[in-house]
């Protein structure tokens, strides 16, 4: 079946780099994608990647995907505060709905 | 534009009752999705309309909950009766195209006493 899974919490100093790893099943996914949960708030779409691409950088997002191992790490360059969420990592399954992991709170301390 | 909205943002009802929880897409766009995410876990797919007809309901847990797009402009999620297990956050999404970005919702969080 199709799972996907990542690390549940992760804490960095504020200024630091964050990496959010995640890792899928369905190998057929033509795109992955990064959301972001702030408190009270929707999802947020912040990237996607895809799946015959092997990083893509925005800003201070950058995605990795090594699709042997069937990894995608998010990274976050000079983290602030404000990046203080869950991330979810989820791929989209037939190209109709999505799989998501089940989210990676990131706490950015000052 | 507006974006999607959901209808309450927060519902407590006791176990037995009824919640019909309300979803507005982004106007225009004609597929809808229902998730939830339950205790925690990961976010769950429940199903996807395409205009008021389901395209897949693959992910319905059980024949309690009930969904309706009619006219295939806003839908309803109906609870009913509504167990201790269903709480959690439901989300809606909508998308322009099948496979596009899907713009969620806020979500409703639903607890069930």
């Amino acid at each position: 079946g199709e799972d996907v899974e990542q690390s549940l919490f992760l804490s960095v100093r504020e200024g630091d780099s964050s990496v959010i790893n995640c890792t899928y099943t369905d190998s057929s996914s033509t795109y992955l994608y990064w959301y972001k949960q702030e408190p009270g708030a929707g999802l947020q779409l912040l990237t996607y990647i895809f799946s015959n691409m092997d990083m893509k950088q925005d800003q201070r997002l950058t995605v990795l995907l090594n699709k042997k191992d069937k990894h995608l790490s998010l990274r976050i360059a000079d983290t602030q505060t404000g990046d203080s969420a869950i991330y979810f990592c989820a791929e989209l399954l037939y190209g109709q709905n999505f799989v998501f992991g089940p989210g990676t709170r990131l706490s950015v301390l000052p | 534009e507006a974006g999607v909205t959901q209808f309450p943002s927060h519902s407590v009802i006791e176990k037995g009752q009824t919640v019909t929880l309300r979803c507005d897409p982004i106007s225009g766009h004609d597929n809808l999705y229902w998730y939830r995410r339950v205790m925690g876990k990961e976010i769950k797919f429940l199903l996807h309309f395409v205009k008021e007809s389901k395209q897949d309901e693959s992910g319905m847990p059980n024949n309690r909950f009930l969904a309706e797009r009619t006219g295939g402009t806003y839908s309803t999620l109906k609870v009913q009766p509504a167990e201790l297990e269903d709480s959690g956050v439901y989300f809606c999404a909508s998308s322009q195209e099948v496979g596009w970005e899907q713009f969620f919702g806020p979500g409703t969080r639903l607890t069930v006493l």
